[in-house]
């Protein structure tokens, strides 16, 4: 089946920095790639998506970028708060959602 | 408003004790999935359900049960508890077809003593 790998478990910055988390999957039929945020000691809510027929897509600070060759997705959240601290899932989806193992990221004032 | 609700919120068992854990969604969607979430794993699929009536074995389903009576209740089974199901559960709702979101129940913390 599908795995999804994120490849930094942890990750720091600067407040009004930028910060990416970046995201591989194995499987080429997979076209619905989700990414959600848990917050501390929450669940998961879902924050932005983007399909296989496009490459970016942008919601206020938040950009996906969708590599389909490369099999490599990215989230790109700019002009970083203290709110944005969490972790953050990106998944990957044919027939059901594969998850990866989550981001801690950090916001520092 | 549309929403996936989990009863209990916490719960402490003892080991060989039947636990179940509740979900009802009221998003009319079809398909239902029970994960767990504990500390370097990620989350990980225990069951999953396409409909009333319906269940199916996720990546890790040994030691559970599943059961789907409505569209809108899925519930998980631990028939005999031990300490490694010690664990936050969470379950969610989706509209299947591979391509739409998923939606979150506010999580089980689940204890096993």
């Amino acid at each position: 089946g599908e795995k999804v790998e994120q490849h930094e478990s942890t990750l720091s910055v600067r407040e009004g920095d930028s910060a990416v988390i970046n995201c591989t999957y194995t499987d080429t039929a997979s076209s619905y790639f989700p990414w959600y945020k848990q917050e501390a000691g929450k669940s998961l809510h879902f924050v932005i998506d983007i399909r296989s027929n496009v490459d970016r897509k942008q919601s206020q600070r938040l950009i996906v970028l969708l590599d389909k060759k490369a099999k490599r997705f990215s989230l790109h959240i700019t002009a970083t708060q203290p709110e944005d601290s969490a972790i953050y899932f990106c998944a990957a989806s044919r027939n059901r959602i594969f998850f990866g193992d989550g981001t801690q990221l950090v916001v520092k004032p | 408003e549309a929403a996936v609700t989990q009863s209990p919120r916490n719960k402490v068992a003892v080991t060989g004790g039947k636990v179940t854990l509740s979900c009802n969604q009221t998003n009319n969607h079809n398909n239902m999935y029970w994960y767990r979430q504990d500390t370097g794993h990620g989350l990980r699929l225990i069951h999953y359900s396409y409909g009333a009536g319906s269940t199916e074995k996720g990546d890790i389903p040994d030691g559970y049960k599943a059961s789907r009576p409505s569209q809108e209740n899925f519930s998980l089974i631990l028939e005999l508890a031990t300490p490694s199901q010690t664990s936050v559960y969470f379950c969610a709702s989706g509209d299947g077809g591979g391509d739409s979101d998923y939606t979150f129940g506010s999580g089980t913390r689940l204890l096993v003593i």
